[in-house]
């Protein structure tokens, strides 16, 4: 089946500093990418909409200048927390839907834990 | 406007007894409906899911579910619990314009031995 990673699956920063997270389609192309932000014991909200070429489509109440997605290939999806603090710890978990498969599929990544000091 | 409800937060469960996990749904389309398990600290595992096709769906770990059109419901059932089920269970709908999927907020579920 197809595979979406994510890099890194844990990462510790300090407040203030800058993180990327990487979503990666390693067998298929997908020209759209989700984010999702899951707190603890909780369900999985819809940050953003990544799509490969134009502006990422952003949820109401997220700060697309905190939260920085860019969507460089058709396997590729990066989010960049900017100037991290404590709230924005958190389990930060991609998916994508393989192209042609509309959205009746789509893959999850494995999560990255984001800690802020 | 699509939502998705999840009845019980928590449910706990015997070794070898039913699993029963609920959702229903709200969706002005006819949807496609998922169910995913997340285990402590990893990503989503799709279970199953129903896109239009036959409304009793059969998944993985012997999980299955039915699509009750006239009850916009999509319950999770197992026959019979192992301890290995343990885990976080999430309902999910999709088929929508911009391929976003919306998830219930999701059931604990626990096995007693």
């Amino acid at each position: 089946g197809a595979v979406v990673s994510q890099h890194p699956s844990r990462v510790i920063c300090k407040s203030g500093t800058s993180v990327k997270i990487e979503c990666r389609s390693l067998d298929f192309q997908a020209t759209t990418m989700f984010w999702y932000r899951q707190f603890p014991k909780k369900s999985l909200m819809l940050m953003a909409t990544s799509n490969e070429g134009s502006k990422a489509t952003y949820e109401q109440g997220v700060e697309k200048d905190k939260f920085l997605i860019n969507h460089a290939s058709l396997t590729l999806s990066t989010l960049t927390v900017t100037s991290a603090h404590p709230e924005d710890s958190s389990f930060y978990i991609c998916s994508a839907p393989p192209l042609g498969q509309g959205s009746y599929e789509q893959y999850f990544g494995p999560g990255t834990r984001l800690t802020v000091t | 406007a699509q939502s998705v409800t999840q009845l019980g937060s928590h449910v706990s469960v015997s070794e070898g007894a039913l699993v029963l996990l609920r959702c229903n749904y709200s969706s002005s389309v006819p949807p496609y409906l998922f169910w995913y398990v997340q285990y402590p600290n990893q990503g989503l595992q799709l279970l199953l899911k129903y896109t239009s096709a036959a409304t009793l769906v059969k998944g993985i770990n012997g999980f299955e579910a039915e699509f009750k059109k006239s009850e916009t419901s999509f319950h999770l059932t197992k026959p019979s619990a192992h301890m290995s089920d343990a885990a976080e269970y999430f309902c999910a709908v999709g088929g929508f314009t911009g391929n976003q999927f919306y998830f219930g907020t999701g059931t604990s579920l626990t096995v007693i031995p």
